[in-house]
């Protein structure tokens, strides 16, 4: 049971290069999540994903595209990187329930440098 | 707009004291809050939930009080170790599909 896995770990990008991160859960979690934390700051949302076929803006979604691929992946896209977008991505899962109050398991993160 | 504060000054404590963090917030009113611990270079690991209609959570040598008139949430760690040395962040959920809001965190340093 390996939880949530993200590729890559590191990578480094040049102004207006594309990318995309990806993400995986093996605990049959409905909800998939995509954060970025910078230093100082908390986790700050990018998107969302309640559940299979559907997303959703979070509080930072400008500059990114998300895809929930199936109930287990949900990949993460920079089109156009740009030196505001260096920071570590994580990506999070968790179980779906009535009031949403399920703790969510992330995993081991993407430090992402663009230059 | 909503504000999440945790104390940004890194905590420090000696083995065997217990270590109290403190999570406030303004112009929300959550419906639950939990606590997640974040190790250098690692996600965050969940700890702790606690309702809005609960007072305090217990777990091992972990305590969550949860105060929504002072808008403040304590986290405690009894005979702390220096294992507890990390990065501990609040999060407060607004219900639904479990959308969280965190806070930046606290870092805690127990000295033997």
């Amino acid at each position: 049971n390996a939880g949530v896995t993200q590729t890559p770990k590191f990578q480094v990008l040049k102004t207006g290069q594309s990318m995309t991160l990806q993400c995986a859960q093996d605990m049959n979690h409905n909800s998939m999540y995509w954060y970025r934390q910078d230093p100082g700051m908390g986790l700050r949302l990018i998107y969302y994903s309640a559940s299979e076929g559907t997303t959703d803006k979070g509080e930072v979604p400008n500059g990114y595209n998300v895809s929930r691929l199936n109930k287990r992946e949900f990949s993460l896209r920079l089109e156009s990187a740009a030196p505001s977008q260096t920071s570590v991505y994580f990506c999070a899962s968790s179980a779906q329930g009535t009031g949403g109050s399920y703790e969510q398991y992330f995993g081991p993160g993407t430090r992402l440098t663009v230059t | 707009s909503q504000k999440i504060e945790q104390n940004s000054e890194a905590l420090n404590i000696q083995e065997g004291k217990t270590a109290t963090l403190t999570c406030n917030y303004t112009n929300y009113s959550p419906a639950y809050l939990q606590w997640y611990r974040q190790d250098p270079g690692r996600g965050p690991v969940f700890l702790l939930l606690i309702r809005e209609n609960e007072k305090e959570k217990r777990k091992e040598r972990l305590k969550v009080t949860f105060d929504t008139t002072l808008k403040q949430s304590l986290f405690h760690i009894t005979a702390s170790q220096p294992a507890d040395s990390a990065t501990y962040l609040c999060a407060l959920g607004p219900g639904g599909y479990n959308k969280l809001i965190f806070g930046a965190g606290t870092r805690l340093a127990v000295h033997p």
